[in-house]
């Protein structure tokens, strides 16, 4: 069974960061693309960046470049985003996601549960 | 960007009634469109990708149809399991967008 468990959330003081988890088990972790995904109070989703397989290549929205690091460890089946200078607009909860690549495109076919993130003074 | 645009916001059907719902991207995306579902407290759950193909485990009832910037989500003779909020998805490029979401609730 496919399992993908997020951890690390919290609150959070603005300009401040946090570290998410997320440990992958039930498939060969290093064959896919993965992603964080959130969703903020009572919103939508929003991609917010996603990894290769071998940490070759990364993709961030715009409103996250350069605050947000994503990164993966296949030796340990885990994917991590490092969130530095957290605004109060970041606040969502975070879902990890494994990325099915169909022909190019770019489909989520597994989630997490979800990591709770609250930026607030 | 590509932006996506989906409609209706919120939607009200009877069991056994069909339903649709579309989105429209701002730019032709090739067929990349992918459909969630998400129920109440829970998180996102993949029904159809590549706009008309169903993930494993999704019932019949549910088809996705459309090309370049216009698709749709059908749902069949509803049912109360069907009751979540609906997001499509633009699977062409990144950053990948998603639509506002449908909600979908039994009259």
């Amino acid at each position: 069974e496919v399992q993908l468990v997020e951890s690390g959330g919290g609150l959070v003081q603005p300009g401040r960061s946090m570290k998410l988890s997320c440990a992958a088990s039930g498939f060969t972790f290093s064959n896919y693309y993965m992603a964080w995904v959130r969703q903020g109070p009572k919103k939508g989703l929003e991609w917010v960046a996603a990894i290769s397989y071998d940490s070759s290549t990364t993709y961030y929205r715009d409103s996250v470049k350069g605050r947000f690091t994503i990164s993966r460890d296949n030796t340990k089946s885990t994917q991590y985003l490092q969130m530095d200078s957290l605004r109060s607009e970041d606040t969502a909860t975070y879902y990890c996601a494994r990325l099915y690549v169909y022909y190019g495109s770019n489909n989520m076919d597994a989630w997490g549960q979800g990591a709770s993130v609250t930026v607030s003074s | 960007d590509i932006q996506m645009i989906q409609s209706p916001a919120s939607l009200s059907a009877s069991l056994g009634e069909t339903v649709s719902i579309e989105c429209l991207a701002s730019q032709g995306i090739s067929n990349d469109l992918a459909w969630y579902q998400q129920k109440s407290g829970k998180s996102p759950q993949l029904l159809i990708y590549a706009t008309s193909t169903l993930q494993d485990g999704v019932p019949s009832r549910f088809s996705g149809s459309g090309s370049g910037t216009r698709y749709s989500l059908k749902i069949s003779d509803m049912r109360p399991e069907d009751e979540a909020e609906y997001f499509c998805q633009q699977s062409y490029r990144y950053p990948l967008t998603f639509g506002s979401g449908t909600k979908l609730e039994i009259k």
